[in-house]
């Protein structure tokens, strides 16, 4: 009973680099959330994604930021031309529904993404 | 817009009682979570609260008063692997405040 998979656990992309960071939710689970975490910082909320539709996206940066959650296979979040500011653990969650928050969020393990 | 404050950091001793305390200001409230967060680890799930009142769930208790905007998270009997960040979060999509960092020193 596998719970929120995240991959890559570790990635480092050069300034200017694309990123690509991939989320499978819990089984059962269809709504997905991204967060950002800098050190020493909390969590802050990026974008909330349901299967092929973005439901909130008022977290993300305006440019060089995108997620995506097809029909099949995994959420993913896009960073192009990466910066030294972008290096941070990058959190995914999952939900049951989006209307019942009692169920609470699954988070993954993060991805710790490094730009050198 | 929502606003939540919480104490950076704070120390106790084994074996004891802290309280972590979280004031929130949101617009449009269901309820106010709290999440417990290692070092380099994944959030986890401690409690919800969407009502008035305590929330006991062993050695961790959850308070909420809406009309305060307050809540704080109650620990006893504190272990050392206690020693974590607590984020207390609000809204649908949950927004987190900055988190504590306690410190359980022997």
């Amino acid at each position: 009973n596998a719970g929120v998979m995240q991959n890559p656990r570790h990635l480092v992309r050069r300034r200017g680099q694309e990123a690509r960071l991939r989320c499978s939710p819990m089984k059962g689970h269809s709504h997905v959330y991204w967060y950002r975490q800098l050190p020493e910082e909390g969590l802050k909320f990026m974008v909330y994604l349901q299967k092929e539709n973005i439901i909130d996206e008022s977290g993300m940066p305006k440019e060089r930021f995108s997620a995506e959650f097809p029909k099949e296979g995994p959420s993913i979040l896009r960073i192009q031309q990466v910066v030294r500011g972008d290096s941070a653990a990058y959190f995914c969650a999952s939900s049951l529904s989006g209307t019942e928050p009692n169920y609470g969020y699954t988070f993954g393990s993060g991805t710790r993404l490094t730009v050198v | 817009g929502q606003n939540i404050d919480q104490p950076t950091e704070m120390t106790a001793t084994e074996g004891a009682i802290v309280q972590i305390n979280c004031t929130y200001q949101t617009s449009g409230f269901n309820g106010l979570f709290w999440y417990q967060q290692h070092a380099g680890e994944a959030p986890t799930f401690l409690s919800y609260n969407v009502l008035d009142g305590l929330e006991e769930k062993g050695r961790f208790s959850s308070f909420l008063s809406r009309s305060k905007g307050y809540s704080y998270l109650l620990l006893k009997e504190l272990q050392m692997k206690d020693s974590a960040s607590y984020l207390c979060a609000v809204r649908t999509p949950l927004v987190f405040g900055k988190g504590t960092r306690l410190s359980v020193i022997a």
